[in-house]
């Protein structure tokens, strides 16, 4: 069976520090992968989308930048952290069926 | 591109009353329907979807929701809530693609009351 793996599940950086948060895949190949920020009591915003090693699709401007390195291994980084980067990250893949996504357990990211 | 709409950010009912979370959606061709529960500080779990057939769908926990596409609908129901359907609710569209990203709406969060 298919399982998601996302960490770590809480991190408390100080503003202007680096970023790296990890996220694979186990049972599946060639996943959609996905990661969503939930900002405090607002939706899920779709950051970057891939459909493939090297391919990155980034939906909306911002600090956070992605890399997948190997099929079933999506990165968020960032190198500079800012305050508003805080919020629950959600990695996610898709593709083993009609569609839905199968998500992680989340990061929640305190930028201080 | 496709979109989605929850008309409600907050609804609030009593335990044990008929609820109805309200999604809209938006695209030209067709697409496929999910409905997603979050529990605090945990990731999205499947309820639903709707892929073709059959426009009443059953999931999880007791949900059903129905996908009607003169109206571009896909409202999710309980005849009867508990205290633990306590959570916030995603609505989401993707298209028929392998290769398709899914969009969620902004979500209903659902408390009970006793």
């Amino acid at each position: 069976s298919q399982t998601i793996h996302q960490w770590p599940a809480t991190l408390v950086q100080p503003v202007g520090s680096p970023l790296s948060l990890e996220c694979t895949v186990e049972g599946t190949s060639n996943p959609n992968l996905y990661w969503y920020r939930q900002a405090a009591g607002r939706g899920l915003q779709l950051l970057f989308y891939s459909v493939g090693i090297g391919q990155i699709s980034s939906e909306v401007p911002q600090n956070l930048s992605a890399s997948r390195p190997q099929d079933r291994q999506f990165i968020l980084s960032s190198k500079k952290l800012l305050l508003s980067d805080s919020g629950f990250y959600l990695c996610a893949w898709s593709g083993g069926g009609a569609g839905e996504a199968f998500f992680g357990q989340g990061t929640r990211l305190t930028v201080v | 591109a496709q979109s989605v709409t929850q008309l409600d950010s907050q609804v609030p009912v009593f335990e044990e009353a008929p609820v109805e979370l309200r999604c809209n959606y938006s695209s030209s061709v067709s697409v496929y329907l999910f409905w997603y529960v979050q529990y605090p500080n945990q990731g999205l779990q499947l309820l639903l979807k709707y892929l073709s057939g059959s426009t009443l769908v059953k999931g999880i926990n007791g949900f059903e929701a129905e996908f009607n596409k003169s109206q571009t609908s896909f409202h999710l129901r309980k005849p009867s809530v508990h205290i633990s359907d306590t959570a916030e609710y995603f609505c989401a569209v993707t298209r028929y693609s392998s290769a398709s990203k899914i969009i969620f709406g902004s979500g209903t969060r659902l408390s009970i009351r006793p």
